[in-house]
């Protein structure tokens, strides 16, 4: 089975200031797809940011990278110049191949301090 | 386009009643997904729906909870006989379905449905 884990129950950052999240998997597949959500006080999970396991270059969207190690099975995220609006609960979920179920890990609940 | 949603947003039911939630999915997103979040944790599956499949319905945690998608589209998830663990938000997702390992796609989420048994 695969597993997600997250191993920072809570992290704080000052605004405007870089900070990154772990996450780490585990699975035997090769091919397999990676995500990072978030989910505001509003409860409404929003997608992040997506990496295919097959593509060597780190996705990126705006102030959020991906740091994706394969061979270490390890997928941080990046987010530069921390925004109040960034304060939220960040989830990492793993998605495999032939299969649409997603797999999510615990959380990290990020807050950005003014 | 309409994302998903799902009502109520919220409900409070006494322990032993039954309860409906529903979710309407994205128009054209044939996999639809439950999942219950308890405070502070993260997601747990319950159950998938894909096109005219039978249902993945491995995370259901007893046989108090059911769910039926009708027309491949709108879903519904039943739990019978509430205890007060079931308290949880409950969240659908829905997304489109790809046909090779190279193409999977990305869930949308609804804004759920916050479930408290008293």
């Amino acid at each position: 089975a695969q597993t997600v884990t997250q191993s920072q129950p809570e992290m704080s950052v000052q605004e405007a200031e870089t900070v990154t999240l772990s996450c780490t998997y585990d699975t035997s597949e090769s091919n397999y797809y990676l995500f990072w959500y978030k989910q505001p006080p509003s409860r409404q999970m929003i997608l992040v940011i997506r990496q295919e396991a097959y593509k060597q270059q780190n996705a990126t969207e705006n102030r959020f990278s991906v740091n994706f190690q394969k061979a270490a099975k390890s997928f941080s995220l990046k987010i530069s110049d921390s925004q109040l609006g960034d304060t939220a609960m960040y989830f990492c979920a793993f998605m495999k191949p032939y299969n649409n179920d997603m797999r999510f890990g615990a959380g990290t609940r990020l807050t950005v301090k003014p | 386009g309409a994302g998903v949603s799902q009502s109520p947003s919220n409900k409070v039911t006494e322990k032993g009643k039954d309860v409906e939630l529903r979710c309407d999915p994205i128009s054209g997103h044939t996999a639809l997904y439950w999942y219950r979040q308890s405070l502070g944790q993260g997601l747990e599956f319950l159950i998938y729906f894909q096109g005219n499949s039978a249902p993945d319905k491995s995370g259901l945690p007893s046989d108090r909870f059911s769910a039926e998608r009708t027309g491949g589209s709108v879903s519904t998830l039943t739990i019978q006989r509430t205890q007060q663990e079931d308290s949880a938000v409950y969240l659908c997702a829905s997304s489109l379905v790809g046909t090779s390992a190279n193409k999977r796609y990305e869930q949308y989420f609804g804004p759920g449905t916050r479930l408290t048994v008293t």
